[in-house]
């Protein structure tokens, strides 16, 4: 059983194009998260909701938007696709936000390997 | 600036070994800090929890301390395999942060 899963896993596609990214997890958990890891393999949070709540909204471009039709699935889209947006995206949950310790252990899906041309 | 840094990018030991990787932390007041193993094409595993009043964890043949004075916690694995070749981030949760931060890894090699 998969815990966290993401479609597509890889995604190549022209500058100036709009792209959406899925997630779902069946962990029972509270908080999604979106990260973006670039070719140094620094992950940076970009998006945290708890419960469809926006909690975390980093300093990302609002070509990002993010939705959350319910607690189990967290989907990303991008518009106007930039050459800089290349990178992996990972989804992750995790039990809580703020639980401490352990509940906000995070569960990371396989990656979405984004490549803009 | 706040910061956490793994000082190595990468590290190559002998098979059975004793690995030792380095996380440092500047400007945080954390409330504990986690190990993660990721392996190419994957996303990142929990491998152990440490909270800011502890000094050591183990688990199996991995062990974290955690020094707050010298901000820093070191990850060992004892008796290394090539199994365990990976990289490792270390992540850090600041006690009045809503998110963890994550350093940006150290790529282990461990050769036969």
């Amino acid at each position: 059983d998969t815990a966290v899963s993401q479609t597509p896993k890889y995604l190549v596609t022209q500058m100036g194009n709009d792209k959406s990214i899925k997630c779902e997890q069946n962990l029972g958990h509270d908080t999604m998260y979106w990260y973006k890891q670039d070719s140094k393999k620094f992950l940076k949070i970009m998006f945290s909701y708890n419960n469809k709540e926006l909690i975390i909204n980093e300093t990302v471009p609002n070509r990002f938007s993010p939705k959350s039709p319910d607690k189990a699935h967290l989907n990303l889209h991008i518009n106007s696709l930039e050459l800089g947006d290349s990178a992996v995206y990972f989804c992750a949950s995790s039990q809580e936000s703020f639980g401490g310790g352990h509940r906000e252990t995070q569960y990371f899906g396989p990656g979405t390997r984004l490549l803009v041309l | 600036s706040q910061k956490i840094e793994q000082n190595s990018e990468a590290l190559n030991i002998q098979e059975g070994k004793t690995a030792t990787l380095t996380c440092n932390y500047t400007n945080y007041s954390p409330a504990y800090l986690q190990w993660y193993r990721q392996d190419p094409g994957r996303g990142p595993v929990f491998l152990l929890l440490i909270r800011e009043n502890e000094k050591e964890k183990r688990k199996e043949r991995l062990k974290v301390t955690f020094d707050t004075t010298l901000k820093q916690s070191l990850f060992h694995i004892t008796a290394s395999q090539p199994a365990d070749s990976a990289t490792y981030l270390c992540a850090l949760k600041a006690s009045s942060a809503s998110k963890i931060i994550f350093g940006s890894g150290t790529r282990l090699s461990i050769r036969p």
